[in-house]
């Protein structure tokens, strides 16, 4: 069965501080990739998706994501973050295959302090 | 657009109890799902409907959980009975189409405490 894993559980940063939060995936197949998260209190919502194309991901509020298929990795960036961002990031794989569905990673919590 | 509906947000029961949670999804959606999200873990699917069929029950404990969606729009999820292992947020989630292209779009989700 695919599992996803997140490299870190806890990520603590000063606002305007660079972000990478690392997400790897076991697949061998075509997935399609989501990155959501949590804000405290909050219902998760979508922030990037990749399908196809340009491996490089635009999201809102500034992120982006790149997928690298030989590493089978999914990282998510933000070249500055802001104490706004601070929430529960999680990363989902689907694979490209009708009756597979969502597996998400454990979570990454993000703390910015301003 | 209205976002997925579920309630109640929180529930506290003592083991042994049953309990019901609620959902009903965007207008339109017709792929339902029913995640169990454990402290400190990401979202696990329960199961999956596709309009009012089962698409994917493989990870919902049949012992004691089951859900139904009969006229393919809200959906409940009842657990009988009730274990301390339960305690967890339930999310319900639809999707336009099955293969989450548009993403989910989630619910706020009801919070168990199993006491």
């Amino acid at each position: 069965a695919q599992s996803v894993s997140q490299h870190n559980h806890h990520v603590i940063l000063s606002e305007a501080a660079s972000l990478e939060l690392g997400c790897n995936y076991s697949y061998g197949g075509t997935v399609n990739l989501f990155w959501y998260v949590q804000y405290p209190g909050q219902h998760l919502q979508l922030l990037l998706k990749y399908f196809s194309g340009d491996p490089l991901v635009k999201g809102i509020k500034g992120f982006e994501a790149e997928f690298i298929k030989s590493k089978f990795s999914f990282n998510l960036r933000k070249p500055s973050v802001q104490w706004s961002d601070t929430a529960e990031y999680f990363c989902a794989v689907k694979p490209d295959n009708y009756g597979q569905n969502f597996v998400f990673g454990p979570g990454t919590r993000l703390s910015v302090l301003p | 657009e209205a976002g997925v509906a579920q309630s109640p947000r929180y529930k506290i029961i003592e083991k042994r109890q049953s309990v019901a949670f609620w959902c009903n999804p965007i207008s339109g959606h017709a792929t339902l799902y029913w995640y169990q999200q454990i402290l400190g873990q990401g979202p696990k699917l329960l199961i999956q409907f596709q309009n009012n069929g089962v698409v994917d029950d493989s990870q919902l404990p049949k012992d004691r959980f089951s859900a139904e969606r009969l006229k393919g729009v809200d959906s409940t999820l009842k657990i009988q009975p009730a274990k301390l292992e339960d305690s967890a947020v339930y999310l319900c989630a639809s999707s336009l189409v099955v293969s989450g292209f548009y993403g989910y779009t989630f619910g706020s989700g009801t919070r168990l405490t199993v006491v």
